[in-house]
């Protein structure tokens, strides 16, 4: 199927540094995610895009989280300054419909 | 508020049973329900996914009952493999432009031999 890239598979970093975070959708997909999964339980919604502006944030997107597309292709997602509870693994998606194709994902480990 | 909620926690079932899943939402707006299973250490796949349009959707072992006036959903998988030990999440969505999904808690499936 489709394939969504997202980098780096593993992170750790000190508690307070800046993280960056990842992926490059499928081509043609005007969906695009941003997921939080904690010790492979409940997928929570961070934040969405649609045709590459910012549809909604939940709650879970605090202030130190910020998303980009610096070129018009990939998407980041930087958390700056990192806590402790910031550790999960961060999954992101596109779409054309309703179909999400996930990346494999980046586990973040905040020391 | 939780929209969309998913039980048991876990479940174990012998080869060859049908494991039951099953989940519940509150937004009347929802109109499209998949389900997404996840491998350990991998990421999550859709499985299989209905619209409220019908009431029940297979695809080989794997079936989706779907009642709107209790706002319910299951899946149901028939002669369950080891194979299928994995998590299993429900979701859903309002659709439009905004599509995003909404997950459950998730199941995670044990499948005796």
């Amino acid at each position: 199927g489709p394939k969504v890239l997202q980098i780096p598979s593993h992170q750790i970093i000190d508690m307070g540094q800046m993280v960056t975070l990842n992926c490059d959708p499928v081509s043609n997909h005007l969906y695009f995610y941003w997921y939080k999964q904690i010790l492979g339980q409940q997928m929570e919604f961070l934040v969405n895009f649609y045709n590459g502006k910012v549809m909604e944030k939940s709650k879970l997107f605090k202030d130190q989280f910020s998303v980009e597309r610096p070129d018009g292709s990939y998407f980041t997602l930087k958390i700056q300054p990192t806590a402790l509870e910031d550790s999960a693994v961060y999954f992101c998606a596109s779409s054309a419909k309703e179909t999400l194709y996930f990346g494999s994902g980046t586990r973040l480990t905040v020391l | 508020q939780q929209q969309v909620r998913q039980s048991p926690q876990s479940l174990t079932v012998w080869e060859g049973e049908t494991a039951i899943l099953n989940c519940s939402y509150e937004d009347s707006t929802f109109d499209y329900f998949p389900w997404y299973h996840q491998f350990p250490g991998e990421s999550p796949a859709l499985l299989i996914a209905i619209r409220p349009v019908s009431n029940k959707k297979e695809d080989g072992r794997f079936t989706i009952f779907f009642n709107k006036r209790e706002k319910k959903f299951s899946l149901h998988i028939a002669d369950s493999q080891p194979g299928d030990s994995a998590t299993y999440f429900c979701a859903a969505n309002s659709g439009g432009s905004n599509a995003k999904l909404t997950f459950g808690k998730g199941t995670k499936l044990s499948v005796k031999s």
